[in-house]
């Protein structure tokens, strides 16, 4: 088994604040994601990665930038932290098939 | 509209007793996953099922492709059974997986 991890898992930020979350995975999974949720509500696309240096945008995109520096990592910023962006941001990975989860990042905008 | 819609959005059991979870597609959907998020927030893999049926413990899920629907079952609620339950259907790709989610169903299972 592999797991997914995601730093850090608490984010205070300020609004207008550029922020960055880090996911890491050691399934050897070629794609990877980042999913936003909102309180209450199902998860939404923000950025996915089907190889190393790719990136594509999901449906949730404009305000974030991401990086996929390598096969193993995979990093989400927000580019103006806004305080309608508190929510659990959360990292996955799949080799085409079962998609696994990362235990989330939870942004505060103060 | 909602291209995944879970019914019902919210649910009480007694322990014990059994009851059932939906999702409806409206979109194409080539495999399903279910979820169990706890309340800490971390997301469990439950199932990953093409068309048919697959079992596991007290849990059994159908995804039924021509009606374009899923169903988790659970048997014998338990305690630890509490929290929200999220289905996913997988668009087709031929290069990855990329899922659609519904709402979730809030369970809460009580003594």
């Amino acid at each position: 088994g592999g797991i997914i991890t995601q730093t850090p898992k608490f984010l205070i930020g300020q609004e207008g604040q550029k922020l960055t979350l880090k996911c890491q995975q050691n399934f050897n999974h070629d794609t990877m994601y980042w999913y936003r949720q909102d309180s209450g509500k199902g998860l939404r696309l923000i950025y996915y990665s089907i190889t190393e240096n790719d990136l594509q945008k999901g449906d949730l995109s404009e305000g974030y930038d991401a990086s996929r520096e390598k096969k193993s990592s995979f990093s989400l910023t927000v580019t103006s932290a806004q305080k309608n962006e508190m929510a659990v941001f959360l990292c996955a990975s799949s080799s085409n098939t079962e998609v696994f989860f990362g235990k989330g990042t939870r942004l505060t905008v103060v | 509209g909602d291209q995944v819609k879970q019914s019902p959005s919210a649910l009480s059991l007694q322990e014990g007793t059994n009851s059932a979870l939906r999702c409806n597609f409206s979109i194409a959907t080539t495999t399903v996953q279910w979820f169990l998020q706890n309340p800490r927030g971390s997301l469990m893999n439950l199932f990953y099922l093409v068309p048919g049926t697959k079992e596991n413990g007290r849990l059994k899920s159908t995804f039924n492709s021509k009606e374009s629907y899923s169903t988790l079952h659970i048997r014998d609620a338990q305690l630890e059974d509490s929290g929200t339950y999220f289905c996913a259907a997988e668009r087709p790709s031929s290069s990855f997986s990329k899922l659609v989610f519904g709402q979730g169903t809030s369970l809460s299972v009580v003594p």
